[in-house]
């Protein structure tokens, strides 16, 4: 199985500010048709997961442009910028690149 | 509007069965790859598994795969997940998501706790 590593945030994270989460894979998530299976999940509390981004860099609908992915095929970063109080919650990375599809840990991110 | 609602859930003892569902509304159920994701008490994120469109192919987490089923009915708009032989380790909650390039909704959640 592709084991997916979290970062820690050094929280709380002042609003305003930007923040970049990291998460790393035991494998490539590249395919063979050049994509970075790679997606990101925002848990906020008391609420279900929400899809960020997929194929590593591209936004979900409705997902705010503070939000960017970036990597390369084993290490990625989300960054959120101009943090805010509703950004607040657990990130997710999780890999679609091959079965079973597996998380990593979370990295909480708490705003002052 | 997409919604997913799981229900089926609550106390069960350990070695008993349990299925759970999830009745989708708000888009062409049949277009979509379904999955199952359970996270546990602790906030650990686990993939269950997920199912074709059409309900021809499965895959599964290998550590579950003996003991969870996934199917379902799309003249319901339902997802099932059949839960066997049940340990104190299944306690979670249970998500259903829809699969489009990533689980792009997910249900509200369904919690499932195992003890005697």
């Amino acid at each position: 199985d592709i084991v997916m590593t979290q970062g820690v945030l050094p929280n709380p994270v002042p609003s305003g500010e930007s923040a970049s989460i990291t998460c790393r894979s035991s494998k490539s998530l590249v395919y063979k048709d050049g994509k970075t299976y790679l997606n990101w999940f925002l848990q906020r509390p008391g609420q279900s997961p929400q899809l960020l981004t997929y194929w590593m860099s591209t936004r979900a609908s409705g997902v705010s442009d503070r939000f960017s992915g970036s990597g390369s095929g084993t290490y990625f970063t989300l960054k959120i910028s101009r943090v805010r109080a509703e950004d607040a919650g657990v990130y997710y990375c999780q890999q679609v690149r091959e079965y079973p599809l597996t998380f990593g840990s979370g990295t909480k991110l708490e705003i002052k | 509007e997409v919604q997913l609602v799981e229900s089926g859930g609550g106390l069960v003892q350990p070695g008993a069965s349990l299925k759970l569902s999830c009745v989708a509304s708000g888009f062409t159920f049949s277009d979509y790859w379904m999955s199952w994701v359970r996270q546990t008490p602790g906030k650990t994120m686990e993939w269950i598994g997920d199912i074709k469109y059409d309900g021809s192919y499965t895959n599964y987490a290998p550590s579950l795969k003996n003991r969870f089923t996934i199917s379902r009915d799309n003249a319901k708009s339902t997802l099932y997940l059949q839960m066997s032989n049940v340990r104190s380790e299944d306690t979670a909650t249970y998500y259903c998501t829809r699969d489009k390039v990533g689980a792009d909704y997910w249900g509200q959640g369904v919690m499932v706790t195992v003890s005697s």
